[in-house]
């Protein structure tokens, strides 16, 4: 069984950069087939995709974020990286790791609340 | 990019009651679509996948159907674990969510 965790520093100040890690765990995350994606929800509104890396280290990014997120992976630690720069207060929302063998989510983080503020 | 638009955006219902909700892509997304349920404060949870293959371990309460640019989620008789929002998935082309539909006690 998959277990996903998400770390990374809760508060960001704007225009810098937010960097969140999930870590996986009951499975290897270079074994194949699996897609390691990030959603995000603003508090009381919506889901919304950030984007995903593919095993094979393909990443799709979101239109609307493309020129501020980069998705990467550290298959040495069993994790994947979020990284969104230029951050501002709209960007404050609780952050999602998930997967799944396709792209849908069949295993999630619990989440973590990132604030954009000074 | 592609669209999902769902709707009711809110519906009221009782325990025992049929309820359905629908979803449409602004595109044709064939049956690359999934559904999820969510409760306050917690992830999501993954009830259909391929817009109507249901997810091990969920009642068969739940059920899906649709294809192409037009989606619907049928619970057979509502429970009061059911009272949650819920959230459709293209994964024909990136991966967009449609905005919810709560589903309340009347």
């Amino acid at each position: 069984q998959v277990q996903l965790q998400e770390s990374g520093p809760g508060l960001v100040k704007p225009s810098q950069t937010l960097s969140l890690t999930c870590t996986v765990s009951g499975g290897s995350i270079s074994s194949g087939g699996y897609y390691w994606s990030w959603i995000r929800q603003h508090p009381g509104k919506g889901l919304e995709w950030i984007g995903y890396i593919y095993y094979s280290g393909s990443t799709y990014y979101n239109p609307s974020l493309k020129s501020r997120v980069t998705i990467s992976v550290d298959t040495s630690k069993n994790q994947f990286s979020l990284k969104l720069s230029s951050v501002t207060a709209a960007d404050t929302a609780v952050y999602y790791c998930a997967s799944g063998a396709s792209a849908f989510y069949d295993y999630w983080g619990q989440g973590t609340l990132v604030t954009v503020s000074s | 990019d592609i669209q999902m638009t769902q709707s009711p955006s809110t519906l009221s219902a009782s325990v025992g009651d049929r309820v359905t909700i629908t979803c449409r892509a602004s595109q044709s997304i064939s049956s690359w679509l999934a559904w999820y349920q969510q409760k306050p404060g917690k992830a999501p949870k993954l009830l259909i996948y391929k817009a109507s293959s249901l997810e091990s371990g969920v009642p068969s309460r739940f059920s899906g159907s649709g294809s192409g640019t037009e989606f619907t989620l049928t619970i057979s008789s509502l429970q009061p674990d059911d009272f949650a929002t819920y959230y459709c998935q293209q994964y024909n082309s990136y991966g967009a969510f449609g905005q919810g539909t709560k589903v309340e006690i009347k």
